[in-house]
């Protein structure tokens, strides 16, 4: 069964907005991940987040987590074109128990 | 380019064939995954090797059956495969299991079922 859940299952900006995306899980975890896929490609890892972090920044991402509400947001600020993907959060249990994927945000920016 | 390379990039194939799915890795990752994913749909776990021992199985049919002959090579083999198996078979890998690890992943296999 799915740990997270995203919303928006979609999402339509214009470039140079800021876009934010949610994820909401369902039971304690470890860490918490965002990984971004392109149409017919794999995945790529965008950044990582420890249950004892309440927020990280990687370039144009912010990442919040929310242990609390089990929630977790991913922020793109200044959007571009080739930001136009789908983004996954991705929750584990600690250990080596398995990683596993939310519902995912479809992004479009455009031009 | 991706790390991690999957051949074929495409496979048809009809329900009494056998096939493999290659994935190769040269970062010195000693975790490795095969994931499934549908259209509009999240990667599902299938296998885990760790160390080149299957550490995770979600419970897959036995029609797939994989392989991790060494520490940079991992194979799907496909057998008697129905129209429901038509998907992206992902194969990812890491330094180490656990969640801790990003994981990289490769382009996929886009895999038909006639």
């Amino acid at each position: 069964s799915q740990q997270g859940e995203e919303d928006p299952q979609a999402l339509s900006i214009q470039e140079g907005e800021n876009a934010t995306m949610n994820c909401s899980y369902k039971t304690s975890i470890n860490n918490l991940q965002w990984y971004r896929q392109n149409s017919g490609r794999g995945l790529v890892h965008l950044i990582l987040i420890r249950s004892n972090e309440r927020e990280k920044h990687s370039g144009r991402l912010r990442v919040t987590l929310d242990t609390s509400k089990k929630s977790s947001s991913l922020l793109i600020t200044a959007s571009r074109a080739a930001d136009t993907a789908s983004y996954f959060c991705a929750t584990d249990r600690g250990g080596y128990q398995k990683v596993t994927f939310g519902t995912g945000t479809k992004l479009q920016v455009i031009p | 380019d991706t790390e991690v390379t999957q051949t074929p990039k495409h496979l048809v194939m009809g329900m009494t064939n056998k096939k493999s799915l290659k994935c190769e890795q040269h970062m010195g990752h000693r975790a490795m995954y095969w994931y499934k994913q549908k259209a509009k749909k999240p990667p599902e776990l299938m296998f885990v090797y760790s160390y080149e021992k299957l550490s995770i199985n979600e419970s897959v049919p036995s029609r797939f059956s994989p392989e991790c002959p060494n520490s940079s090579l991992l194979n799907l083999h496909l057998h008697a495969l129905q129209p429901e198996d038509s998907a992206l078979y992902l194969c990812a890998s890491s330094r180490g299991q656990g969640g801790i690890q990003p994981q990289h992943f490769g382009d996929g296999t886009r895999l038909s079922i006639l």
